[in-house]
């Protein structure tokens, strides 16, 4: 079975950038896509973007264009997602999570998430 | 931007089936789908492409859709099935869009 590992938890102050890794535990980034979706404290989902992987090109959600960058290493299995100008309301559990069956349209395997706390 | 709207709530006698609605324009072109999340953990897909259910997901979790409108069916609901419901689409213009959430509570 598919598994997407992510980075720990990570405590930012606000002005600062923060940078989390998602690794597959087989080589399916050649072929899958990869979304990045995030959810703040007793909130609902919230798309940030997507990768494709074997090309490296991306798409992100009009919200966050301008703060957010995803980057991939094919040699590592592993995509990554920058967000700069951190403020309080990107306080939120970051989740990685691989499109479904090399389709960019819904997700089947998502990472554990990674909490993101922003405070002073 | 592209909206999907959901109940907030839905209460459920173990047993019984609970509907969930999904509502979005044209969301039946939309390949809706519906992940399960519990508290503390990551979502679980249980239905992609509006009726499809992936290997390992229970057959009691069935979908639906048509028009403006997709539905979440839970048959025979057990108390393990209290979580958030959330569905989603693909929007060409928005990207992918999460519904508002439904909270199953099984009474």
């Amino acid at each position: 079975q598919v598994q997407l590992v992510q980075s720990g938890a990570e405590v930012k102050k606000p002005g600062a950038s923060v940078k989390i890794s998602c690794r597959a535990s087989e080589n399916i980034f050649t072929s899958y896509y990869v979304h990045w979706v995030r959810q703040a404290p007793g909130q609902g989902l919230g798309w940030m973007g997507i990768i494709n992987p074997s090309g490296g090109s991306t798409s992100y959600a009009q919200k966050f264009q301008g703060r957010v960058t995803m980057t991939r290493d094919t040699s590592t299995s592993t995509v990554y997602m920058e967000l700069s100008s951190l403020r309080s309301e990107d306080t939120a559990v970051y989740y990685c999570a691989r499109g479904g069956g090399g389709d960019w349209r819904w997700t089947d395997y998502w990472g554990q998430g990674t909490l993101v706390a922003v405070s002073s | 931007s592209y909206d999907l709207t959901q109940p907030p709530s839905v209460s459920v006698s173990p047993g019984q089936s609970a509907n969930i609605t999904c509502s979005g324009d044209k969301l039946g072109n939309k390949y809706p789908c519906w992940y399960q999340q519990k508290p503390g953990q990551s979502p679980v897909l249980l239905i992609y492409q509006g009726t499809k259910r992936p290997s390992g997901i229970p057959e009691r979790f069935s979908g639906s859709n048509s028009g403006n409108t997709a539905t979440l069916t839970i048959s025979g609901t057990q108390a393990m099935d209290e979580a958030d419901y959330y569905c989603q689409a693909w929007d060409g213009h928005t990207g992918m869009v999460f519904g508002t959430g439904t909270t199953v509570t099984v009474l």
